[in-house]
């Protein structure tokens, strides 16, 4: 059974700062690897998805790298915002279903 | 990707009363999945909805109450049956996320039972 772990569970960083997520995962046997954000009470909101041939995705700000072997992605923000306060979820995507990991609460002070 | 709106967005309950939750996909889906959300958790899947067979439910999951439809490839259903306040939770549809392709999520369904 996959397993997927996000550290740190929680963090609050200054306007500006540049944000680092982390998501482990324990079967490297997967399609892709998804990170998503989620509102308080809202459903979720894809921000970058990761074939797993891939070993990196980009989308404005963000950047995600996967490293398949070792079972680990890195989501980063770049410059962060208080707009970007909000839970990012790991979804790791193998035998065609979703392991979600429980999240990092992000917190952007102004 | 495909848009998901999913409704309602938000309901109070009766305990032992039933509640339907609607989704609506803009375009074809082959798979459609229900999640929950249970507070301060991550997402548990409950069950892929299947266009024209019976839902495949997950362990710890029931047909009797979790009942899902999907009667074509863009909408679907997931009812909440006699519930209780252990059912408080936030509901999920998804859509996509089999194989190599990116899966999509409605807007969610916060659900409180009292």
């Amino acid at each position: 059974k996959q397993e997927v772990t996000q550290i740190p569970a929680a963090l609050s960083v200054p306007e500006g700062e540049n944000l680092v997520l982390n998501c482990s995962f324990t079967d490297s046997a997967i399609y892709n690897l998804q990170w998503f954000r989620q509102d308080p009470g809202k459903g979720l909101t894809s921000l970058l998805l990761i074939q797993s041939s891939q070993r990196e995705q980009t989308s404005g700000r963000l950047n995600a790298s996967l490293d398949k072997s070792s079972g680990r992605s890195t989501l980063y923000i770049a410059a962060s915002q208080p707009g970007d306060s909000a839970t990012y979820l790991c979804a790791v995507n193998g035998n065609n279903r979703l392991a979600f990991g429980k999240g990092n609460q992000v917190v952007v002070i102004p | 990707s495909a848009v998901i709106s999913q409704k309602p967005s938000r309901d109070i309950c009766q305990r032992g009363t039933s509640l339907t939750i609607q989704c609506q996909v803009d375009s074809q889906v082959t798979m459609m999945f229900w999640y929950r959300q249970q507070p301060g958790q991550s997402l548990t899947l409950i069950a892929t909805a299947n266009q024209g067979s019976e839902a495949t439910y997950e362990s710890g999951f029931v047909i009797d109450k979790f009942p899902i439809s999907r009667p074509n490839l863009t909408f679907s259903t997931l009812t909440v049956s006699n519930m209780s306040p252990e059912d408080s939770s936030i509901y999920l549809c998804s859509g996509g996320g089999h194989m190599n392709t990116e899966a999509f999520f409605g807007q969610g369904t916060r659900l409180t039972v009292v």
